[in-house]
């Protein structure tokens, strides 16, 4: 199974800080990789598919890039609803894998 | 309005088994694959299986082959997942998931194994 390692596994953050959560592939995944944000005892929510792409309905806050096998999600201007869990997730091979999370905390 | 309702949970007793449903609506059902995912409680997400518009394509996570079956009847769109032989190990949230992309996820339905 293709592996995706995501740091950090928890992060302690200040409003309109700028956050950058990574995920590192162990294998090419090409842009097939989504990001999820959870917020507790909530079901998780698409906010960038295809490394990229912004969902629909996402703040424009939120952006998705890659470089070469790692994947990155950055929250610009933090704000208090971002405060949440968020995942990756490959889905280029079978099984599709999840990053194991990471968990935003305000300081 | 994409809606993804899980139902079927619940407590069950190690070794039994157990089916869940999820209804769906404002979408084509027909139209997508469809899949489960499961999170263990304060851990990570898990992608259990998924399958295809017809169902004559089903895909597991292998470590899951043997004790999951996932199923959908198309003509009231609803999915399907039968759980056998559980163990406390199986002790979860199960999420419903439309697309291979995970575009849209149910509520969850938590199910305890445990006796």
């Amino acid at each position: 199974d293709i592996q995706m390692t995501q740091s950090p596994s928890s992060m302690s953050v200040s409003l309109g800080d700028t956050v950058t959560i990574t995920c590192r592939a162990s294998q090419d995944v090409g842009i097939y990789v989504n990001w999820f944000q959870q917020k507790p005892g909530k079901s998780p929510r698409r906010m960038i598919y295809r490394a990229t792409n912004l969902a629909d309905g996402v703040p424009s806050r939120f952006s998705g890039s890659r470089s070469g096998s790692d994947y990155s999600l950055t929250i610009s201007s933090l704000e208090s609803e971002d405060v949440a869990d968020y995942h990756c997730l490959q889905y280029d091979e079978y099984p599709p894998t999840f990053g194991g999370g990471t968990k935003l905390e305000l300081k | 309005e994409v809606k993804l309702v899980e139902s079927g949970g619940g407590l069950v007793q190690p070794g039994r088994s157990l089916k869940l449903s999820c209804a769906a609506s404002g979408f084509n059902f027909n139209d997508y694959w469809m899949g489960w995912v499961r999170q263990a409680p304060g851990k990570g997400l898990e992608w259990i299986g998924e399958i295809n518009k017809d169902s004559s394509t089903i895909n597991y996570t292998p470590s899951l082959k043997d004790k999951f079956t996932i199923s959908r009847d198309n003509a009231q769109n609803t999915l399907y997942l039968q759980m056998s032989k559980l163990g406390s190990e199986d002790t979860a949230i199960y999420y419903c998931a439309l697309g291979s992309s995970i575009a849209y996820w149910g509520q969850g339905t938590l199910v305890t194994v445990s006796s």
